[in-house]
């Protein structure tokens, strides 16, 4: 298996919702990361977990929330969206430190309504 | 066909030409760079990587060109065909190591006409 996983691959909530994104990887990779893109932007890094702990926090709102229940599976807790979070939600993983085999995962579609 | 830096989001090229997209990263301490491919709708996919110990790196009907000196990075896509239109970032990691997450480049977005 050399793919990063992601469900939903769209989700619609209101700004007083509380959902959840799902990742999960089975290549044995020990660093899963999350990122955000805007329409015609480029990704921009939002959270690092290395080896099961939180290592980079890109200043992200505290309205989302990471978690890493164990080395292959990522999630993001999300609670009190603006509409302006709405974006597309990149999972990425990658064998360890040296970056080897960083493979991004197909996205998730967020709309806040 | 030839795309400069940052600021030229779209390159046109005629179908069975070669493309280059070029790439002006940022931070000298970045030490390992990757090229990605995105479609739309789709996740950033690999296409070819190269460590800051190489200057070119070739795959199949890729290269990757590296120099330091200048900071920067050339994708290079021989005989282009229909399903190489995409949207092309460089991505440099700053730190390194793979952990520390990648800084995306602005991208430049590839046509390829019959």
């Amino acid at each position: 298996d050399t793919e990063v996983t992601q469900t939903p691959k769209h989700l619609v909530m209101g700004m007083t919702n509380k959902k959840s994104l799902k990742c999960e990887q089975h290549m044995g990779h020990r660093a899963m990361y999350w990122y955000k893109q805007k329409a015609k932007k480029p990704p921009e890094l939002m959270f690092v977990y290395s080896y099961e702990k939180l290592s980079i926090n890109e200043s992200v709102p505290s309205r989302f929330s990471p978690e890493c229940p164990n080395s292959s599976l990522l999630n993001l807790h999300l609670h009190a969206l603006q509409p302006e979070d709405s974006a597309l939600y990149l999972c990425a993983s990658s064998q360890d430190s040296r970056g080897d085999g960083y493979t991004f995962g197909s996205g998730t579609r967020l709309t806040v309504v | 066909g030839e795309s400069v830096g940052l600021h030229l989001p779209t390159l046109s090229v005629q179908e069975g030409d070669n493309s280059i997209i070029n790439c002006a990263y940022s931070n000298s301490a970045s030490d390992y760079f990757i090229w990605y491919k995105q479609e739309s709708g789709k996740g950033p996919q690999f296409i070819i990587d190269i460590r800051s110990n190489m200057d070119k790196r070739q795959g199949q009907r890729v290269t990757v060109l590296l120099n330091k000196t200048v900071k920067h990075l050339s994708l290079q896509i021989a005989a282009t065909q229909p399903g190489d239109s995409a949207v092309y970032f460089c991505a440099e990691n700053i730190g390194g190591g793979g952990a520390d997450g990648l800084t995306f480049g602005k991208g430049t977005h590839l046509i390829i006409q019959p």
